[in-house]
């Protein structure tokens, strides 16, 4: 069974701190992806990975990084925490020209 | 740009009520399609896909959905609802040779007993 998971379910961050969310799966799929889920507005992409040390910006990247050091993880960061990143993180992963897996999801809030 | 629009915010329906949610995309040229489905408290997962071959996809918990080209949907269907149906519906597509996913704003479905 394909696992992706999220280091933490829920987080509490103050504004401008440095944020890491932390990705990893377990079925050597090549890309990786960031998203955010906001109620009504569904998911949107901040950025993925077709490979190692690879990255490429999705719809929403400004105020986001990402690193992807090894294959089966993929780090989100949030250089300067502010309140309108409060969200849900949701990281997912694939095969090229196949479904994604999602995980759990990272609910983040900044004070 | 490509976009997926969900026309049904929120739908309400009792147990063995028929079910159509609908999902239209705007890209001329080959796509992938997928429904995900949330259910409280989990995590996102696949209801079906639709890739080439037979328009009619058949997924998971009696779910269906039918890839109309003409007309850019992506319907999802199922002919009797249980309350374990109530969750949030994601439709998806993909197209030009790439993994990357653009999401429909969700449709939240209630069942009710």
């Amino acid at each position: 069974d394909v696992k992706v998971t999220q280091s933490s379910r829920y987080l509490v961050k103050r504004t401008g701190e440095k944020v890491f969310l932390e990705c990893v799966q377990d079925m050597d799929h090549e890309n990786m992806f960031w998203y955010r889920q906001d109620p009504g507005l569904g998911l949107r992409l901040i950025y993925f990975s077709y490979d190692v040390k690879m990255k490429e910006k999705g719809d929403i990247p400004e105020g986001y990084s990402v690193s992807r050091e090894k294959k089966e993880r993929f780090s989100l960061i949030l250089e300067s925490a502010s309140t309108n990143q409060t969200s849900m993180y949701l990281c997912a992963s694939s095969s090229p020209g196949y479904e994604q897996f999602f995980g759990p999801g990272t609910r983040l809030t900044v004070l | 740009a490509q976009s997926v629009s969900q026309h049904n915010h929120h739908v309400i329906l009792s147990e063995a009520a028929s079910l159509e949610l609908g999902c239209n995309y705007s890209y001329g040229g080959t796509v992938n399609l997928f429904w995900y489905v949330q259910y409280p408290g989990q995590h996102l997962q696949l209801l079906l896909k639709y890739f080439s071959g037979d328009p009619l996809v058949k997924g998971i918990k009696g779910f269906e959905a039918e890839f109309i080209k003409s007309k850019f949907s992506f319907n999802l269907r199922k002919p009797s609802v249980q309350w374990s149906d109530t969750a949030e519906y994601f439709c998806a597509v993909n197209g030009d040779n790439t993994d990357k996913l653009i999401f429909g704003t969700g449709t939240r479905l209630q069942v009710f007993p």
